[in-house]
């Protein structure tokens, strides 16, 4: 089945630094891939939407300031956590379909998920 | 009104015993419907996908009601390893269109 690659798995961090996470479609083509969060307990929640050779597109009271995200190839987004707070400690995950837009019911295919702590 | 609702539960049931969850979606819109695991700490993976007609696999039955737009996970003779949390995911349909999750709902099958 198809294979999403999320790196790294676990990083920590001071307050004020910025943090990038990758997420890579290791054998198909992604034109869209969702980024998500998830506090202890909680929900996966959406956070924006990355779009291939365009701007990402943010859930609302996501800054878009803070979580920049670049999808620079089809097979290839990342997320930078700019100026990250203790607040933004969270479980990172980014997930893309293995289809082409016209498919109907296609799986969501997911990354290993990032841990970041902001001490 | 959340996109998708489920009771958060948590279900603590013996071994051997039938339980079900239940979802609901409030976008008349959606076309496609998923069951996922998510197992602490871990990305979720696809339990199974949900059908117009019913879908059932091994252990696991899957229901959609377009009017009620409601869908329900039945799972029989639970499993020690069942325990997870379970995810109700709903998006419009194509590739490109946003997945979204509901809450979970957290199983956990006793001895």
């Amino acid at each position: 089945g198809a294979v999403v690659s999320q790196h790294p798995s676990r990083v920590i961090c001071k307050s004020g630094t910025s943090v990038k996470i990758e997420c890579r479609s290791l054998d198909f083509q992604a034109t869209t891939m969702f980024w998500y969060r998830q506090f202890p307990k909680q929900s996966l929640m959406l956070m924006a939407t990355s779009n291939e050779g365009s701007k990402a597109t943010y859930e609302q009271g996501v800054e878009k300031d803070k979580f920049l995200i670049n999808h620079a190839s089809l097979t290839l987004s990342t997320l930078t956590v700019t100026s990250a707070h203790p607040e933004d400690s969270s479980f990172y995950i980014c997930s893309a379909r293995d289809h082409p837009r016209q498919a109907m019911n296609t799986e969501a295919f997911f990354g290993q998920g990032t841990r970041l702590t902001v001490v | 009104r959340k996109e998708v609702e489920q009771d958060p539960g948590p279900f603590n049931v013996p071994e051997g015993a039938t339980v079900a969850f239940n979802c609901t979606y409030s976008n008349s819109a959606s076309q496609s419907f998923f069951w996922y695991r998510q197992d602490c700490r871990k990305e979720p993976k696809l339990l199974m996908s949900v059908y117009s007609s019913g879908n059932e696999d091994g252990r696991f039955t899957a229901q959609l009601n377009r009017a009620s737009q409601y869908i329900s996970l039945l799972i029989r003779d639970s499993k020690l390893s069942d325990s997870a949390t379970y995810l109700c995911v709903v998006s419009n349909g194509t590739s490109y269109d946003k997945v979204i999750f509901g809450p979970g709902t957290s199983l956990s099958v006793i001895p």
